[in-house]
């Protein structure tokens, strides 16, 4: 159980355009899905949090306007980067928690990740 | 500040040799801890977690973790490395009161044959 997907798992796009990135939870409900990026050889760096049908909260530094993430359902979650540059090549992993029930809300679910290059 | 450590960067050891990788933490009521594994373009598989009660936890792929409330501490242990085990792994810690992820900054692990 608990499983959760990324879809695509690699992106390559040019730059100017948009790309967006689709976090399922497969067999369990996400009230709170979280969005990290990740740089080679280094730590998840958390970009924002996300709860079903409210606006996304973002974390210092990083653009809202750039990184739009949209959490419509309770299975799923999008972050679109828009007018993407090179310097947004990164791994993006997207992560899900349960509604908080004892210690089971405090766990997260992650993804696979999505790589995406920007040429 | 309130931060997740991971003092080593870089270990190597034998196939065979036992294995300690350290994380510290510095908030003050005790966090839930959790240790994850990533492999090269893979997400973070969970190893192990501890919320309360016995300090020694056991986890998958023979791992285990010990919780050391004194210290500040989650060390993950095994007593017998494999070649397979090669890979990034991730100390991260909720603070209490919260839900989010405060992750160390990793410890990449070489496994020599």
């Amino acid at each position: 159980g608990a499983v959760v997907s990324q879809h695509p798992s690699r992106v390559i796009c040019k730059s100017g355009t948009s790309v967006k990135i689709e976090c399922r939870s497969l067999d369990f409900q996400a009230t709170t899905m979280f969005w990290y990026r990740q740089f080679p050889k280094q730590s998840l760096m958390l970009m924002a949090t996300s709860n079903e049908g409210s606006k996304a909260t973002y974390e210092q530094g990083v653009e809202k306007d750039k990184f739009l993430i949209n959490h419509a359902s309770l299975t799923l979650s999008t972050l679109t980067v828009t007018s993407a540059h090179p310097e947004d090549s990164s791994f993006y992993i997207c992560s899900a928690r349960e509604p908080p029930q004892g210690t089971s809300g405090y766990e997260q679910y992650f993804g696979p990740g999505t790589r995406l290059t920007v040429t | 500040a309130q931060s997740v450590t991971q003092p080593d960067i870089h270990i190597t050891v034998s196939e065979g040799a036992s294995l300690e990788l350290r994380c510290n933490y510095s908030y003050g009521a005790t966090p839930y801890l959790f240790w994850y594994v990533q492999s090269p373009g893979q997400g973070l598989q969970l190893l192990l977690k501890y919320f309360s009660g016995d300090t020694l936890v056991q986890g998958i792929k023979g791992f285990e973790a010990e919780f050391k409330r004194s210290q500040s501490s989650f060390n993950l242990r095994k007593p017998s490395v494999h070649w397979s085990d090669a890979a990034e792994y991730f100390c991260a810690v909720v603070p209490s009161g919260t839900y989010k992820y405060i992750f160390g900054t990793g410890t990449r692990l070489k496994v020599l044959a």
